[in-house]
């Protein structure tokens, strides 16, 4: 079954200090990835997807992912942090369920605190 | 700007009480999802729709219901709450093709005592 890794619990960045988000996949074909983010008390908003072709993708608010599949990972970055961006990020696999339902499958998130 | 809209936001009530939150989206999207939400684990899809009159249930086995009797609107119902029902529940659509962009609302944090 497919199924998302966030190794990093919680990660602290200083403000304009750069950013790398960890996200391993587990898929048999080629995945669709996406990355999701939440504010505090709000719902999840997409930050940019991978679909096929250059694998390097771009977002929105400056952040950027990176899919290789040899590594089966699709990293998130930004090269500078701001305080806003203090939230909780998602990762998340394209699947199938058993009765052909296209859904996303969730890694269970990675908090964000931006220091002063 | 997403257009999904859940309520209430935040809900305290009792054991054995029926509840239904409400999750309404004016996009025209057909697919529409209930997710649940603890700390420090991955969201669980217990419901999904296809459109009217379609509900299906998710991997999370969940003893709440849902009904799908107009595109806009999703409700949620759980006939007797318990307190292992406490979670934050978040409602989502999509375009009906593959896998779409999903908006998600804001989110409904249940809490029952």
């Amino acid at each position: 079954a497919q199924s998302v890794t966030q190794p990093d619990i919680h990660i602290t960045v200083s403000e304009g200090a750069s950013l790398e988000l960890r996200c391993n996949y587990s898929y048999g074909a080629t995945p669709y990835l996406f990355w999701y983010v939440q504010s505090p008390g709000q719902g999840l908003q997409l930050l940019l997807k991978y679909f096929s072709g250059d694998t390097l993708v771009q977002g929105i608010k400056g952040f950027e992912a990176e899919f290789k599949r040899s590594q089966s990972s699709f990293n998130l970055r930004k090269p500078s942090v701001h305080w806003s961006d203090a939230a909780e990020y998602f990762c998340a696999v394209g699947a199938v369920s058993d009765t052909g339902f296209q859904k996303l499958v969730f890694g269970t998130g990675t908090r964000l605190l931006v220091s002063p | 700007e997403a257009d999904i809209y859940q309520t209430p936001r935040y809900l305290v009530i009792g054991t054995g009480k029926k509840i239904t939150l409400e999750c309404s989206q004016t996009m025209g999207h057909d697919k529409m999802y209930w997710y649940q939400q603890d700390p420090g684990m991955e969201l669980h899809l217990i419901h999904y729709s296809y459109g009217v009159n379609s509900t299906e249930k998710g991997d999370l086995s969940s003893e709440s219901t849902v009904s799908r009797i107009r595109t806009e609107h999703f409700p949620l119902t759980l006939e007797s709450a318990r307190p292992s029902h406490t979670s934050q529940y978040l409602c989502a659509s999509s375009e009906g093709q593959g896998w779409a962009e999903a908006f998600f609302g804001q989110g409904t944090r249940l809490t029952v005592v």
